[in-house]
């Protein structure tokens, strides 16, 4: 079955920099999600998106961004990079109708310099 | 706030026994979803098991069940059979009825003896 694919897997940039990060949902999946995953801690939410739309937010930082395309693909878009923002990121897709469980891509790993 | 609490931060079991994570939350709603993940060490984010509140069936997936106490707010996994492969990060997670965001606890790391 298909999964979340999401790209760069690992993506190495230097402070101040940018960086985004795509996510393609699993096919008839409408809502997508994206967590932080820091070092030995547990998945933060960060923000989701229903139907190209805001659903909800989480711990996002003011200088990230993210949007949800008509194809549901979503980037998440990271501006004016910390150290502290390396980490693992997660995307999830489900359908929202459906109350459907959140299936979630392989991670995008981040590493700040 | 929801919050999900796992107090065990490690735990391990000898190949082929049975071992319990334990994880309680908090909330105040009636209507909601809990979630076992399986995080190896690849940090791939597995679906293990999930509960709807509304269901006093407990969830069975082969070797992996839950114990749901839903007024004690307590939602343990229950591993028997231990396999090497089931060596990882477990997150408890909670999700409202209404809401997309999980809330997931701190994780407890198992460590599968042969």
């Amino acid at each position: 079955a298909a999964g979340v694919i999401q790209s760069p897997r690992h993506l190495i940039k230097e402070k101040r920099e940018t960086a985004t990060l795509k996510c393609y949902p699993i096919p008839r999946h409408d809502t997508v999600y994206w967590y932080q995953q820091g070092p030995g801690q547990d998945p933060q939410f960060l923000i989701s998106f229903y139907e190209k739309m805001q659903s909800d937010k989480g711990s996002i930082p003011d200088r990230f961004s993210a949007q949800q395309f008509s194809d549901y693909h979503s980037e998440l878009n990271m501006s004016s990079l910390e150290l502290g923002d390396s980490a693992l990121y997660f995307c999830a897709s489900s359908i929202r109708a459906l109350q459907e469980t959140q299936y979630f891509g392989p991670g995008t790993r981040l590493l700040v310099l | 706030a929801q919050t999900v609490t796992q107090s065990q931060p490690e735990m391990s079991v000898q190949e082929a026994e049975t071992v319990t994570l334990s994880c309680t939350y908090d909330t105040s709603e009636s209507d909601y979803y809990l979630f076992w993940y399986k995080q190896p060490p690849s940090r791939q984010m597995i679906l293990v098991i999930r509960q709807e509140a509304y269901k006093q069936q407990n969830a069975t997936e082969n070797r992996f069940s839950v114990n749901f106490q839903k007024a004690a707010k307590s939602f343990s996994l229950k591993i028997s059979d231990s396999q090497l492969g089931d060596a990882a990060m477990y997150f408890c997670a909670y999700r409202m009825n209404t809401g997309n965001q999980f809330y997931f606890g701190t994780g407890t790391s198992l460590t599968v003896i042969p």
